[in-house]
């Protein structure tokens, strides 16, 4: 079965630093997303992707955050200059179309230090 | 009100019990709704698409009612491997994001 993949699974970095995190999605899907979750806490809906523009944003994804599909199957996520509150899972989720639920990848634990 | 919102639970139950969750959801335009669920530090992954006729996929039960905007989840028979935290997810009408629930956390006990 398909799947979409992260990497790393695991990355520390030091705040003020950028870190770009990777993901390539199923292959036929069309509809990208971010979500990251705080330990313990809910998924939070960062921003969604859609015929290479960002389609919504959550007021979470400020000027800090941005997203790039640069090659048509890679979907990035960088953080320009990481704080400590940005430590937390970052799943990254596709879906093929409308209506369709989203699958995710096993996610990138992002500790800042 | 929160755009999902769920009872945080801990739903703790015994081995073979039945036990339901709700979640309600403010917009009355949403257009899809499935249950995830989610293991500790695992990935959400999906359990099942909620139908508004209702559905149900061996042990489990969803139903959708758009008059009172909740969705249910309804697990018999509960086993141990149950125990993880259930998210609910819709999607709103602008159909571009999925909203989460902050989910329920469920422990079956032996």
């Amino acid at each position: 079965e398909p799947e979409v993949t992260q990497t790393p699974s695991h990355q520390v970095t030091q705040m003020g630093q950028e870190v770009i995190l990777h993901c390539v999605p199923i292959s036929n899907h069309l509809y990208f997303y971010w979500y990251r979750q705080i330990l313990g806490q809910k998924v939070e809906f960062l921003v969604s992707f859609y015929n290479n523009e960002i389609s919504e944003k959550s007021e979470i994804f400020d000027d800090q955050f941005s997203v790039e599909r640069p090659d048509g199957s890679n979907f990035t996520l960088k953080i320009r200059s990481t704080k400590l509150e940005d430590s937390a899972m970052y799943f990254c989720a596709s879906r093929g179309q409308m209506g369709s639920p989203l699958h995710f990848g096993n996610g990138t634990r992002l500790t800042v230090t | 009100r929160k755009e999902v919102e769920q009872d945080p639970g801990p739903f703790n139950v015994p081995e073979g019990a039945t036990v339901a969750f709700n979640c309600t959801y403010s917009n009355s335009a949403s257009q899809s709704f499935f249950w995830y669920r989610q293991d500790c530090r695992k990935e959400p992954k999906l359990l099942m698409s909620v139908y508004s006729s209702g559905n149900e996929d061996g042990r489990f039960t969803a139903q959708l009612n758009r008059a009172s905007q909740y969705i249910s989840l309804l697990i018999r028979d509960s086993k141990l491997s149950d125990s993880a935290t259930y998210l609910c997810v819709v999607i709103p009408p602008n159909n571009n994001d999925m909203r989460f629930g902050a989910g329920t956390r469920l422990t079956v006990k032996p």
